[in-house]
Protein backbone atom coordinates (compact mmCIF):
# COMPACT_ATOMS: atom_id res chain seq x y z
CA UNK A 1 0.00 0.00 0.00
CA UNK A 2 1.04 3.48 -0.82
CA UNK A 3 -0.85 5.40 2.55
CA UNK A 4 -1.95 8.75 1.67
CA UNK A 5 0.20 10.16 -1.40
CA UNK A 6 -0.06 14.27 -1.75
CA UNK A 7 1.25 16.30 -5.04
CA UNK A 8 2.97 18.23 -5.66
CA UNK A 9 5.61 18.85 -3.13
CA UNK A 10 6.67 22.00 -3.70
CA UNK A 11 4.72 25.04 -5.26
CA UNK A 12 5.14 28.89 -6.03
CA UNK A 13 2.22 30.37 -6.74
CA UNK A 14 1.73 34.05 -7.87
CA UNK A 15 -0.86 36.11 -6.48
CA UNK A 16 -4.68 35.76 -7.82
CA UNK A 17 -3.40 31.92 -9.59
CA UNK A 18 -5.74 29.56 -8.71
CA UNK A 19 -4.40 25.36 -8.50
CA UNK A 20 -4.78 22.31 -7.16
CA UNK A 21 -3.55 20.05 -4.53
CA UNK A 22 -4.03 16.42 -4.90
CA UNK A 23 -4.54 14.01 -2.04
CA UNK A 24 -5.28 10.32 -2.98
CA UNK A 25 -5.37 7.11 -0.28
CA UNK A 26 -5.20 3.60 -1.11
CA UNK A 27 -6.52 2.11 2.37
CA UNK A 28 -10.85 2.46 1.73
CA UNK A 29 -10.98 5.09 4.41
CA UNK A 30 -13.97 7.25 4.44
CA UNK A 31 -12.54 9.94 6.33
CA UNK A 32 -10.21 12.40 4.88
CA UNK A 33 -8.83 15.83 5.37
CA UNK A 34 -6.64 18.88 5.10
CA UNK A 35 -4.69 20.71 7.35
CA UNK A 36 -2.36 23.54 6.94
CA UNK A 37 0.51 23.84 9.53
CA UNK A 38 2.14 27.44 10.17
CA UNK A 39 4.86 28.09 12.80
CA UNK A 40 3.36 29.32 15.90
CA UNK A 41 0.41 28.04 14.91
CA UNK A 42 -0.05 24.30 15.02
CA UNK A 43 -2.16 22.25 12.41
CA UNK A 44 -5.54 23.65 11.61
CA UNK A 45 -8.42 21.71 9.73
CA UNK A 46 -9.23 23.40 6.80
CA UNK A 47 -12.23 20.32 5.04
CA UNK A 48 -12.98 17.50 6.00
CA UNK A 49 -14.97 14.55 4.66
CA UNK A 50 -17.14 11.72 6.17
CA UNK A 51 -17.49 9.80 2.61
CA UNK A 52 -17.78 10.03 -1.25
CA UNK A 53 -20.07 13.00 -1.77
CA UNK A 54 -19.90 14.44 1.98
CA UNK A 55 -17.77 17.73 2.54
CA UNK A 56 -17.63 19.87 5.83
CA UNK A 57 -15.87 23.01 6.48
CA UNK A 58 -13.41 22.71 9.18
CA UNK A 59 -11.22 25.95 11.37
CA UNK A 60 -10.17 27.85 8.59
CA UNK A 61 -11.85 27.17 5.23
CA UNK A 62 -11.91 30.63 3.57
CA UNK A 63 -10.17 30.64 0.19
CA UNK A 64 -10.55 27.00 0.07
CA UNK A 65 -12.44 24.50 -1.47
CA UNK A 66 -13.27 20.35 -1.55
CA UNK A 67 -15.06 17.72 -3.63
CA UNK A 68 -14.84 13.39 -2.88
CA UNK A 69 -16.26 12.25 -6.15
CA UNK A 70 -14.43 9.13 -4.95
CA UNK A 71 -13.36 7.34 -1.88
CA UNK A 72 -9.70 7.66 -3.01
CA UNK A 73 -9.60 11.11 -3.80
CA UNK A 74 -9.74 14.36 -2.05
CA UNK A 75 -8.32 17.34 -3.91
CA UNK A 76 -8.49 20.61 -2.27
CA UNK A 77 -8.24 24.04 -4.81
CA UNK A 78 -7.25 27.19 -4.52
CA UNK A 79 -9.28 29.74 -5.95
CA UNK A 80 -7.46 32.26 -5.75
CA UNK A 81 -3.96 32.55 -4.02
CA UNK A 82 -3.25 34.80 -1.16
CA UNK A 83 0.32 34.99 0.65
CA UNK A 84 -1.51 34.70 3.54
CA UNK A 85 -2.05 31.14 2.06
CA UNK A 86 1.76 30.66 2.17
CA UNK A 87 1.94 27.74 4.43
CA UNK A 88 2.77 23.62 4.48
CA UNK A 89 -0.34 21.51 3.76
CA UNK A 90 -0.56 18.00 5.01
CA UNK A 91 -3.61 15.62 3.95
CA UNK A 92 -5.04 12.82 5.91
CA UNK A 93 -7.27 9.82 6.25
CA UNK A 94 -8.43 7.45 8.75
CA UNK A 95 -11.64 4.79 8.75
CA UNK A 96 -14.65 6.67 10.07
CA UNK A 97 -15.43 3.98 12.43
CA UNK A 98 -14.69 4.94 15.72
CA UNK A 99 -12.39 1.93 17.01
CA UNK A 100 -10.77 2.15 13.88
CA UNK A 101 -10.04 5.98 13.41
CA UNK A 102 -6.17 6.07 13.71
CA UNK A 103 -5.16 9.27 11.08
CA UNK A 104 -2.81 8.46 8.57
CA UNK A 105 -0.91 11.68 7.11
CA UNK A 106 0.59 12.56 3.68
CA UNK A 107 4.41 13.67 3.60
CA UNK A 108 3.15 17.06 2.81
CA UNK A 109 2.91 20.02 -0.06
CA UNK A 110 5.24 22.98 0.68
CA UNK A 111 3.10 25.91 -1.35
CA UNK A 112 4.98 29.75 -1.49
CA UNK A 113 2.55 32.84 -2.73
CA UNK A 114 4.39 35.19 -3.99
CA UNK B 1 -15.51 24.87 21.59
CA UNK B 2 -12.28 21.83 21.89
CA UNK B 3 -9.07 23.33 22.90
CA UNK B 4 -5.45 21.28 22.96
CA UNK B 5 -2.57 22.33 25.00
CA UNK B 6 0.69 20.54 25.33
CA UNK B 7 3.04 21.39 27.91
CA UNK B 8 6.21 22.05 27.87
CA UNK B 9 6.53 23.58 24.65
CA UNK B 10 10.29 22.71 23.82
CA UNK B 11 12.76 20.21 25.92
CA UNK B 12 16.28 19.78 25.84
CA UNK B 13 17.17 16.30 27.99
CA UNK B 14 20.65 14.32 27.95
CA UNK B 15 20.63 10.65 26.33
CA UNK B 16 18.99 7.87 28.53
CA UNK B 17 17.05 10.36 30.26
CA UNK B 18 13.00 8.74 30.84
CA UNK B 19 10.72 11.68 29.90
CA UNK B 20 7.45 13.10 30.35
CA UNK B 21 5.59 14.91 27.67
CA UNK B 22 2.09 16.83 28.54
CA UNK B 23 -1.34 16.75 26.53
CA UNK B 24 -4.41 18.53 28.24
CA UNK B 25 -7.88 19.51 26.57
CA UNK B 26 -10.77 20.78 27.69
CA UNK B 27 -13.71 18.71 26.29
CA UNK B 28 -14.19 15.29 27.54
CA UNK B 29 -16.30 14.36 24.54
CA UNK B 30 -13.81 12.50 22.41
CA UNK B 31 -13.37 8.86 20.64
CA UNK B 32 -9.55 8.81 21.10
CA UNK B 33 -6.29 10.21 21.82
CA UNK B 34 -3.99 9.91 19.30
CA UNK B 35 0.47 10.57 19.48
CA UNK B 36 2.08 11.81 16.42
CA UNK B 37 6.09 11.94 15.92
CA UNK B 38 7.13 14.99 13.29
CA UNK B 39 10.66 15.55 12.48
CA UNK B 40 11.73 18.76 11.00
CA UNK B 41 10.24 19.08 7.05
CA UNK B 42 8.66 16.21 7.40
CA UNK B 43 5.11 14.66 7.56
CA UNK B 44 3.22 13.17 11.04
CA UNK B 45 4.07 9.86 12.17
CA UNK B 46 1.43 7.91 14.10
CA UNK B 47 2.70 6.50 17.49
CA UNK B 48 0.05 5.44 19.65
CA UNK B 49 -3.93 6.07 19.47
CA UNK B 50 -6.01 5.53 22.56
CA UNK B 51 -9.32 5.00 22.62
CA UNK B 52 -11.46 6.72 25.49
CA UNK B 53 -12.38 3.62 27.13
CA UNK B 54 -8.82 2.96 27.49
CA UNK B 55 -6.31 4.15 30.20
CA UNK B 56 -3.16 3.64 28.75
CA UNK B 57 -1.20 1.66 24.84
CA UNK B 58 2.52 1.10 24.73
CA UNK B 59 4.73 0.59 21.84
CA UNK B 60 8.38 -0.35 22.82
CA UNK B 61 10.12 2.68 24.42
CA UNK B 62 6.42 4.35 24.46
CA UNK B 63 4.09 4.57 26.79
CA UNK B 64 0.48 6.97 26.59
CA UNK B 65 -1.96 7.21 29.32
CA UNK B 66 -5.05 9.02 28.97
CA UNK B 67 -7.32 10.68 31.82
CA UNK B 68 -10.47 11.38 29.86
CA UNK B 69 -12.36 12.59 32.61
CA UNK B 70 -10.02 15.20 33.95
CA UNK B 71 -8.98 15.95 30.29
CA UNK B 72 -5.27 14.84 30.44
CA UNK B 73 -3.22 12.49 28.29
CA UNK B 74 0.78 11.88 29.00
CA UNK B 75 3.34 10.03 26.85
CA UNK B 76 5.85 8.77 28.72
CA UNK B 77 9.62 8.22 26.76
CA UNK B 78 11.87 5.72 28.77
CA UNK B 79 15.84 5.85 27.76
CA UNK B 80 15.52 8.32 25.39
CA UNK B 81 17.96 8.32 22.44
CA UNK B 82 19.31 10.60 20.00
CA UNK B 83 16.78 9.52 17.50
CA UNK B 84 13.49 10.77 19.46
CA UNK B 85 14.67 14.35 19.02
CA UNK B 86 11.91 15.30 16.71
CA UNK B 87 8.18 17.70 17.70
CA UNK B 88 5.71 15.57 19.65
CA UNK B 89 2.16 16.43 18.95
CA UNK B 90 -0.85 15.32 20.44
CA UNK B 91 -4.34 15.46 18.41
CA UNK B 92 -8.14 14.13 20.36
CA UNK B 93 -10.61 13.35 17.83
CA UNK B 94 -14.28 15.00 18.50
CA UNK B 95 -17.31 13.19 19.27
CA UNK B 96 -19.10 15.95 17.54
CA UNK B 97 -18.37 16.66 14.04
CA UNK B 98 -16.27 13.97 14.12
CA UNK B 99 -12.93 16.09 12.89
CA UNK B 100 -9.62 16.11 14.86
CA UNK B 101 -8.24 18.80 17.06
CA UNK B 102 -4.06 19.54 17.69
CA UNK B 103 -2.20 20.51 20.55
CA UNK B 104 0.89 23.16 19.06
CA UNK B 105 3.68 20.07 19.92
CA UNK B 106 6.19 19.52 22.02
CA UNK B 107 9.74 19.99 20.85
CA UNK B 108 12.10 17.69 22.04
CA UNK B 109 16.04 17.30 22.04
CA UNK B 110 17.95 14.44 23.31
CA UNK B 111 21.63 15.49 23.32
CA UNK B 112 24.07 12.49 23.04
Amino acid sequence: NAGVTQTPKFQVLKTGQSMTLQCAQDMNHEYMSWYRQDPGMGLRLIHYSVGAGITDQGEVPNGYNVSRSTTEDFPLRLLSAAPSQTSVYFCASSWREARRNEQFFGPGTRLTVL
Amino acid sequence: KQEVTQIPAALSVPEGENLVLNCSFTDSAIYNLQWFRQDPGKGLTSLLLIQSSQREQTSGRLNASLDKSSGRSTLYIAASQPGDSATYLCAVRRVYGQNFVFGPGTRLSVLP
